[in-house]
């Protein structure tokens, strides 16, 4: 499972409050990724992060922001959550193996939120 | 800009019959093609890829997926399905920069006994 865990893993908020989700690894990846996945559209990319303090967008990062301090933490926050922010997030990791970049990502657990 | 399609929402197969789940693909470039299996309340876990050479990749639990340049497709394979194969696949491409995936919408797989 690559060492990723999550938190929380479920919440239910209500619409207007601020919501950070946590991803956190131990194997020190370089590269992390935050997905939201919702029916029939797959997994679609918010954030993500080539390094400590160095991160750009995805395609749906509208509402979102990250921050990453230290390389085992990937925080995602949604500054005033929407019911449309109803969806379950997934992290992500790539490993760097042998000094190349390995292509496929590795997944965490998710955290399902519901914005009420 | 890249993209992927899953034609089937939903295929339905019988237990030791061969399934194929089709995956097409659209991206500049040479493609990184890959594979994941989600199980209910799971995340994704990583089955297959393709990056270059053999145009016939193996993968986890006896999948294999099938690269086809000139019809742009990555269809995953299996000669004899199982009822515990039954889960949610997706089919993802990667794009430069930042090594960021690309998913299609899924295909939900149910094998009956």
């Amino acid at each position: 499972d690559a060492g990723i865990t999550q938190s929380p893993r479920h919440k239910v908020t209500e619409t207007g409050t601020p919501v950070t989700l946590r991803c956190h690894q131990t194997e020190n990846h370089r590269y992390m990724y935050w997905y939201r996945q919702d029916p029939g559209h797959g997994l679609r990319l918010i954030h993500y992060s080539y390094g400590v303090k160095d991160t750009d967008k995805g395609e749906v990062s509208d509402g979102y922001s990250v921050s990453r301090s230290k390389t085992e933490d990937f925080l995602l926050t949604l500054e005033s959550a929407t019911s449309s922010q109803t969806s379950v997030y997934f992290c992500a990791i790539s490993a760097v193996r042998q000094g190349a970049l390995s292509h496929e990502q590795f997944f965490g657990p998710g955290t399902r939120l519901t914005v009420l | 800009a890249q993209s992927v399609a899953q034609p089937e929402d939903q295929v339905n197969v019988a237990e030791g019959n061969p399934l194929t789940v089709k995956c097409t693909y659209s991206v500049s470039g040479n493609p990184y093609l890959f594979w994941y299996v989600q199980y209910p309340n799971r995340g994704l876990q990583f089955l297959l890829k393709y990056i270059t050479g053999d145009n016939l990749v193996k993968g986890s639990y006896g999948f294999e997926a099938e690269f086809n340049k000139s019809q742009t497709s990555f269809h995953l394979k299996k000669p004899s399905a199982l009822v515990s194969d039954s889960a949610l696949y997706f089919c993802a491409v990667n794009a430069p920069p930042g090594n960021m995936l690309t998913f299609g919408g899924g295909t939900r797989l149910m094998v009956k006994p």
